[in-house]
């Protein structure tokens, strides 16, 4: 499965946009992008994925770059409950899913 | 409809000690798993299986066992607990599409 490298924190005001890079440049034709998040000490919780086309659902929006070797997670308009670790998994949708340090969020009032 | 559901939610160990940290799942899946979470890290895959009756190692499995007991039921065993062991342990089943997650073990051996 594919590496990917995302940016340890950032922040976000309340009410904006959160938008979340990952970068996966050795991706292979068929593997998927996952997003997971975990809030506090509680077990991660499945938000996306996506294979080439931009998706979105209830909580969020997965854009991925047309040569698919980085994608970025929005969150439209960011709570103070949206803050959490989020983590950007590639595979090809097999049983070995591997967790990175992901990047954490910070959402200030 | 519960989900994952582990036991027991918090441990203390000695070293030398066993213990089995259970799993169940209600979801009919094929594939669990088991990861472990250090403090300020993400998780890492100890072991996993992809369908009754199969077991594989992930990243990390070197001190523990497991067992697929049936569709349901996936344990993960430590045989002779080590304070290196001290961890978050969460077990998870997978859809086609998406892991769910229990809430966590939180071990602490001594």
């Amino acid at each position: 499965d594919a590496k990917t490298t995302q940016p340890t924190s950032m922040d976000c005001a309340e009410g904006r946009a959160a938008n979340l890079p990952c970068n996966h440049s050795t991706i292979s034709g068929n593997e998927y992008v996952y997003w997971y998040r975990q809030i506090h000490s509680q077990g991660p919780q499945y938000i996306i994925h996506g294979l080439k086309n931009n998706e979105t659902n209830e909580m969020a929006s997965l854009i991925i770059t047309e040569d698919r070797k980085s994608s970025t997670l929005i969150l439209p308009h960011a709570t103070l409950r949206d803050t959490a670790v989020y983590y950007c998994i590639v595979n090809t949708g097999g049983f070995k899913t591997i967790f990175g340090a992901g990047t954490r969020l910070f959402v200030k009032a | 409809n519960a989900g994952v559901t582990q036991t027991p939610k918090f441990q203390v160990l000695k070293t030398g000690q066993s213990m089995t940290l259970q799993c169940a799942q209600d979801m009919n899946h094929n594939s669990m798993y088991w990861y472990r979470q250090d403090p300020g890290m993400g998780l890492r895959l100890i072991y996993y299986s992809a369908s009754e009756g199969t077991t594989d190692k992930g990243e990390v499995p070197n001190g523990y066992n497991v067992s697929r007991l049936n569709k349901r039921e996936f344990s993960l065993r430590l045989e002779s607990a080590a304070p290196s062991q001290t961890s978050v342990y969460f077990c998870a089943s997978r859809s086609l599409t998406e892991a769910f997650f229990g809430q966590g073990t939180r071990l602490t051996v001594v």
